[in-house]
C-alpha cells in the first residue's frame, strides 16, 4: 500500500462549489504539506503543518484552508472554487529531522468549470 | 519572478549517453538543494540532494554539481536509461527546517533506446 494517499484522484466541479481534498499517510511523519502544480510553474506551497496543532500558510494560501485532523490526516479545502484553481494538487510528508526529502502522494487533478 | 529556473523544458538523450539537467537560482540564501523525479500520474520522488558546503554529491548513476558563485546546479545521469525518462524538478531551500522548498518548473527528459 502507498505511504501517502490522496482522495479523490480526479475531480471536476463547478465555480462556487466547496471542495475538500484529503491526504492520509502511514509513514508516521509529523510534517505534512499541500502543493499545487501548474504548467511551467513547478510546485508551489499552499499550506504546511508541523504537527496537529500547527498550521502555516505557504506561498499561495489565498482561497484555500486546511485542517489537520490527526497526525496522519491533512485535508485541503476550497471554500468557493474558481477556475484558476484548476491544477494538480500534491500532498507531501517529511519527518522531524528537517532537511530531508519530502514524500509525495500521487496527486489530485482538480478541474473547476 | 521565479527564484528557481530550469530553462530547458525538455531534453532528449540517447540511451547510454550522459544526461545533463541544469538549474539556476537567484536567491543567494538558498543553501540546500534537491532533485526530484516525476513519472506521469505519480507524485515526485526524491532523487538526490546537496548542501551548500559541498560542490558535488554522487549516488550511483546520479551526480549533482553545485556552483555557488554562479548560482547554478546540474544533475548528471550516466549512463542514461529509458527508465530515466521523466520530469525532473530542482528544489531549493533557505531555511534551517527545510519546510519551504522552492521548486523549479521542471525539465522533461526523454531517453531514446
Amino acid at each position: 500500500d502507498a505511504d501517502v494517499t490522496q482522495t479523490p484522484r480526479n475531480r471536476i466541479t463547478k465555480t462556487g462549489k466547496r471542495i475538500m481534498l484529503e491526504c492520509s499517510q502511514t509513514k508516521g511523519h509529523d510534517r505534512m504539506y499541500w502543493y499545487r502544480q501548474d504548467p511551467g510553474l513547478g510546485l508551489r506551497l499552499i499550506y504546511y503543518s508541523f504537527d496537529v496543532k500547527d498550521i502555516n500558510k505557504g506561498e499561495i494560501s489565498d482561497g484555500y484552508s486546511v485542517s489537520r485532523q490527526a497526525q496522519a490526516k491533512f485535508s485541503l479545502s476550497l471554500e468557493s472554487a474558481i477556475p484558476n484553481q484548476t491544477a494538480l494538487y500534491f500532498c507531501a510528508t517529511s519527518d522531524l529531522s528537517g532537511r530531508v526529502e519530502q514524500f509525495f502522494g500521487p496527486g489530485t487533478r482538480l478541474t473547476v468549470l | 519572478d521565479q527564484q528557481v529556473k530550469q530553462n530547458s523544458p525538455s531534453l532528449s538523450v540517447q540511451e547510454g549517453r550522459i544526461s545533463i539537467l541544469n538549474c539556476d537560482y537567484t536567491n543567494s540564501m538558498f543553501d540546500y538543494f534537491l532533485w526530484y523525479k516525476k513519472y506521469p500520474a505519480e507524485g515526485p520522488t526524491f532523487l538526490i540532494s546537496i548542501s551548500s558546503i559541498k560542490d558535488k554529491n554522487e549516488d550511483g548513476r546520479f551526480t549533482v554539481f553545485l556552483n555557488k558563485s554562479a548560482k547554478h546546479l546540474s544533475l548528471h545521469i550516466v549512463p542514461s536509461q529509458p527508465g530515466d525518462s521523466a520530469v525532473y524538478f530542482c528544489a531549493a531551500s533557505a531555511d534551517n527546517y527545510g519546510q519551504n522548498f522552492v521548486f523549479g518548473p521542471g525539465t522533461r527528459l526523454s531517453v531514446l533506446p
